[in-house]
C-alpha cells in the first residue's frame, strides 16, 4: 500500500515566523510532488509543485525535496493569519494517480 | 479561480438513491480525475479519464461510474448511496501528453453530498 503521511496537527506558529510541514512518502518511484492549501469547506489549491532533489522558491514558499530519504517539505516564510489553513502534500505514483497525506492543519496566531 | 466548475454546490440524497455530479474542466485540459474526500481525511481517488476512456481507478466499488465526453467536461454517477458516501466529492482537470502522463492538477469547488 503506497502511503503519504503527514503530522495532522493542528501547528500553531506565531505571525512572521517560518512555518515547516513535513511529508513522507513510501512508493521510491515518485517522481512529482505537489503542496496544495486548503481552507475550511473550500477545494485545494495548488502552491507548488517539484521534480528535483533540492529546494525550490515560490515567494514566500519553498519546498524541499530529498528522494534519497523519501522526504518532502514545505516552509512558509513571515507567516500571515491567512496563512492558516490545511496543508496537504500529494505525491503522483508510477500509475498516474495522486496520492494524498491527510493533511496538516497549520494555525497563525497574530 | 483555475476554470473548473463543479454542479451542484450541494445535493442531499436519501439512502439508496442514485446522484449524478458534473464537472466542466479548465480550457485545454483533456484530463479529469475524480476524488472523493471525508471530513479530516485527504482526497481518495476515485477515477480518472483521458480522452473518454477511464484511465485508472481507486478503490472504488463499481457503483461509482464515470463519463467523460468530447469536450472533456465529465460525470460521476454513484448509485445504491450509503451514508458512508456523504462526503466533498472533487473533480480536478490537468493535460496529458499522449503518454498519458498528467502533471499538475488543478480543482474546481468540490459538490458537498450528504446522504440521509
Amino acid at each position: 500500500q503506497k502511503e503519504v503521511e503527514q503530522n495532522s496537527g493542528p501547528l500553531s506558529v506565531p505571525e512572521g515566523a517560518i512555518a515547516s510541514l513535513n511529508c513522507t512518502y513510501s512508493d521510491r518511484v515518485s517522481q512529482s510532488f505537489f503542496w496544495y492549501r486548503q481552507y475550511s469547506g473550500k477545494s485545494p489549491e495548488l502552491i507548488m509543485s517539484i521534480y528535483s532533489n533540492g529546494d525550490k522558491e515560490d515567494g514566500r514558499f519553498t519546498a524541499q525535496l530529498n528522494k534519497a530519504s523519501q522526504y518532502v517539505s514545505l516552509l512558509i516564510r513571515d507567516s500571515q493569519p491567512s496563512d492558516s489553513a490545511t496543508y496537504l502534500c500529494a505525491v503522483k505514483g508510477s500509475n498516474y494517480q495522486l496520492i494524498w497525506g491527510a493533511g496538516t492543519k497549520l494555525i497563525i496566531k497574530p | 479561480e483555475t476554470g473548473v466548475t463543479q454542479s451542484p454546490t450541494h445535493l442531499i440524497k436519501t439512502r439508496g438513491q442514485q446522484v449524478t455530479l458534473r464537472c466542466s474542466s479548465q480550457s485545454g485540459h483533456n484530463t479529469v480525475s475524480w476524488y472523493q474526500q471525508a471530513l479530516g481525511q485527504g482526497p481518495q481517488f476515485i477515477f480518472q479519464y483521458y480522452r473518454e476512456e477511464e484511465n485508472g481507478r481507486g478503490n472504488f466499488p463499481p457503483r461509482f461510474s464515470g463519463l467523460q465526453f468530447p469536450n472533456y467536461s465529465s460525470e460521476l454517477n454513484v448509485n445504491a448511496l450509503e451514508l458512508d458516501d456523504s462526503a466533498l466529492y472533487l473533480c480536478a482537470s490537468s493535460l496529458a501528453g499522449t503518454s498519458g502522463w498528467t502533471d499538475t492538477q488543478y480543482f474546481g469547488p468540490g459538490t458537498r453530498l450528504t446522504v440521509l
